[in-house]
């Protein structure tokens, strides 16, 4: 099946920096979404970007289709960004079940 | 704006018990699937539907059986329950728009089962 690498695993921040999240995958897609899921275990969507640059207040997210990898840009980060980070990627060739990265674990400090 | 709602939220059982999950997708959503997430691992497909019909499994225990009903609601059922059960279960429903187009997969809140 697909594989999903992000990176970095874990990411310590101080609150006003800024981050970039990788996410690497094995195989053509058709669909990407990135996650946050809070410490309360909710997974929230930030963005489905299949290919493509979109931008949702201080975060962005850049899928390049052909080279296979995705980013996810924080800017200006605050402790409320803390949590973890997931890349999930699909294919309808799957019947559309989402195949999820590893995740990064952000932390971020005062 | 509505969105997926899963019950319980919350929910302890017993070993060899049995547990029903519950999922109302979003209004107009015709694709239900469900997800496992063990403790500190990312969620893992169990299965899905389409229109009713079992569209795709995963890694689901033949203890564990789903339905989608013609409400579109969907059921998982696990029986013999293991401590190794214990996790997040979500659901996540989609408007399906064919096989060539893919459209955004909206995540509930999830259920913690805990099994002792």
């Amino acid at each position: 099946g697909i594989q999903v690498e992000q990176s970095p695993p874990d990411l310590i921040l101080q609150e006003g920096a800024n981050s970039t999240l990788r996410c690497n995958f094995s195989d053509s897609v058709n669909n990407l979404q990135w996650f946050h899921q809070n410490p309360w275990g909710q997974l929230i969507n930030l963005f489905y970007i299949p290919s493509g640059t979109k931008q949702n207040g201080r975060l962005s997210a850049t899928t390049v289709a052909t080279e296979r990898y995705s980013l996810l840009y924080i800017s200006s980060s605050q402790t409320t960004d803390s949590g973890v980070y997931f890349c999930a990627v699909g294919w309808t060739g799957t019947a559309s079940k989402l195949t999820f990265g590893t995740g990064t674990r952000l932390q971020v400090t005062l | 704006a509505a969105g997926v709602i899963q019950s319980p939220r919350h929910l302890i059982k017993e070993k060899r018990e049995t547990a029903t999950l519950k999922c109302y997708p979003i209004p107009r959503h015709d694709t239900v699937y469900w997800y496992q997430q063990g403790p500190g691992q990312d969620p893992q497909f169990l299965i899905s539907f389409y229109e009713k019909m079992q569209s795709d499994k995963g890694s689901i225990p033949d203890r564990f059986s789903a339905q989608q009903f013609s409400d579109y609601h969907s059921e998982l059922n696990m029986s013999s329950l293991e401590l190794g059960d214990s996790a997040l279960y979500f659901c996540a429903s989609q408007r399906d728009r064919g096989r060539r187009t893919m459209t955004t997969q909206y995540f509930g809140p999830g259920t913690r089962l805990t099994v002792l």
